[in-house]
């Protein structure tokens, strides 16, 4: 079974960073394909980031060149470094878990975790 | 704005069968597969529907999709009380060095 654990996230004021972690069990992070997806609150989902297995990276426009998506093989986790917050970036963020063949499948979800930016 | 268009709400008795919506265009829906999740309040989406029309394990057969051209549906049968949730449509958009897209979501209401 896949297991996606997510850490990391909580209050942080306007300009802060945090970094979000997300600990894979039963899926290999090096050798997926994976994204972290965003959930303002009472707003959709937002597709924000995601490496391929080759370490490829694509963001959303709106947090391009604030996050940043990484990978520790070693240690099997996936990470999203956030800077430069706003606002605007309050959400719960999930990790995911994509098929190679089929990129919008997302198979698994890591519980997620509530970042606020307010001061 | 989302890039998919959902109805935000939709709604249906004990029994029925309901279908809700997913439109796109020749960048996402029109040239990739769609799949679709069902999240509740408090909770994590989960995988419903991919490759248009494949469920997962675990999921009931009540739940159905389909795809034509750059649009999409979801299908319930049977509909059941504890089918109320959000449902969300995704898929591959190729602009942009490629990226997932959401519908906007739409609130299933068992009446």
């Amino acid at each position: 079974d896949v297991q996606l654990v997510q850490s990391g996230g909580g209050l942080v004021q306007p300009g802060g960073s945090l970094r979000l972690s997300c600990a894979a069990s039963g899926f290999n992070v090096g050798t997926n394909y994976m994204s972290w997806v965003r959930q303002a609150p009472g707003k959709g989902l937002e597709w924000v980031s995601f490496i391929y297995s080759d370490g490829r990276t694509n963001y959303a426009d709106s947090v391009k060149g604030r996050f940043t998506i990484s990978r520790d093989i070693s240690k099997n986790t996936l990470f999203l470094q956030l800077d430069t917050l706003t606002a605007e970036d309050t959400a719960v963020y999930y990790c995911v878990g994509q098929n190679s063949w089929d990129l919008a499948s997302l198979h698994s979800w890591g519980q997620g975790t509530l970042v606020t930016v307010s001061s | 704005q989302s890039v998919l268009t959902q109805p935000p709400s939709a709604s249906g008795t004990p029994g029925q069968r309901v279908t809700i919506s997913c439109s796109g265009d020749s960048s996402n829906i029109g040239s990739s597969s769609v799949s679709w999740y069902q999240q509740f309040p408090g909770t994590a989406p989960r995988r419903l529907i991919y490759s248009n029309n494949q469920r997962p394990s675990g999921v009931p057969d009540r739940f159905s999709g389909s795809k034509s051209g750059t649009s999409a549906s979801l299908a319930i049968s049977g509909l059941q009380s504890e089918d109320e949730a959000d449902y969300y449509c995704a898929s591959w958009d190729n602009r942009l060095n490629g990226h997932v897209v959401f519908g906007g979501g739409t609130k299933l209401t068992v009446l």
